[in-house]
């Protein structure tokens, strides 16, 4: 089946330095989703890219969506402690409904 | 809108006991989605529900695990009986019916002694 694959695994980075994480399928998207999990909380959607090659801003958070669409970066601009948590991207697999969740990438930040 | 509710949030149980959790989804709301997260495993999707219909259950591990979606507000996922490797947090999530975003409730630890 379909697997969407993220990297790093686990970042530790000091404040104010960026982040990036990247997600990466076998096959092509129809959009893909990202949401991020507060440690001890539930995940919470972040956005949706639709578009080949589609870039979104939310403050300091950039995602980007590739031009072949199997693949997807969230990228965050000086991090702040506020931003400790697991991103995970997600794909619809098979039926509409349906979304696969990457394996997540932890960001711990300290000051 | 109270979002997505579950219960319990915590519930501890000796190996071998019936386990159910309960989900109430956010109303209008017509898919109902089932996951666990462990350490191991990371997030995996256990079941789904369109229209209070079960479209997808590949991802239950075995036949201990059932679910049930009775009306359009109320969903429960059973384990009979429960082992130790069943301990993980269980979410449930709802959203509108064509792959858009889904709302998570705040999860139920679980633990199996």
């Amino acid at each position: 089946g379909q697997q969407v694959m993220q990297i790093p695994q686990y970042q530790h980075v000091q404040e104010g330095e960026d982040f990036t994480t990247y997600c990466n399928s076998s096959t092509t998207l129809s959009n893909i989703q990202w949401y991020k999990q507060r440690p001890g909380g539930h995940p919470v959607f972040l956005i949706q890219l639709v578009k080949s090659g589609e870039v979104k801003k939310q403050k300091r958070l950039t995602f980007q969506f590739g031009e072949a669409k199997k693949n997807s970066s969230l990228h965050i601009t000086a991090t702040q402690t506020t931003d400790v948590g697991t991103y995970f991207c997600a794909a619809p697999t098979g039926t509409a409904s349906k979304l696969t969740f990457g394996t997540g990438t932890r960001l711990q930040v300290t000051l | 809108d109270a979002g997505v509710i579950q219960s319990p949030r915590h519930e501890v149980t000796e190996m071998g006991q019936e386990v159910t959790l309960r989900c109430k989804p956010i109303s209008g709301h017509n898919s109902l989605f089932w996951y666990r997260q462990t350490m191991m495993r990371g997030l995996e999707l256990l079941i789904y529900f369109n229209n209070n219909v079960p479209i997808d259950d590949s991802g239950m591990p075995e036949d201990r695990f059932s679910a049930k979606m009775p009306n359009a507000s109320f969903s429960t996922l059973k384990i009979q009986p429960s082992e130790p490797r069943d301990s993980a947090v269980y979410f449930c999530a709802s959203s509108f019916p064509g792959g858009g975003e889904q709302y998570f409730g705040p999860g139920t630890r679980l633990t199996v002694t």
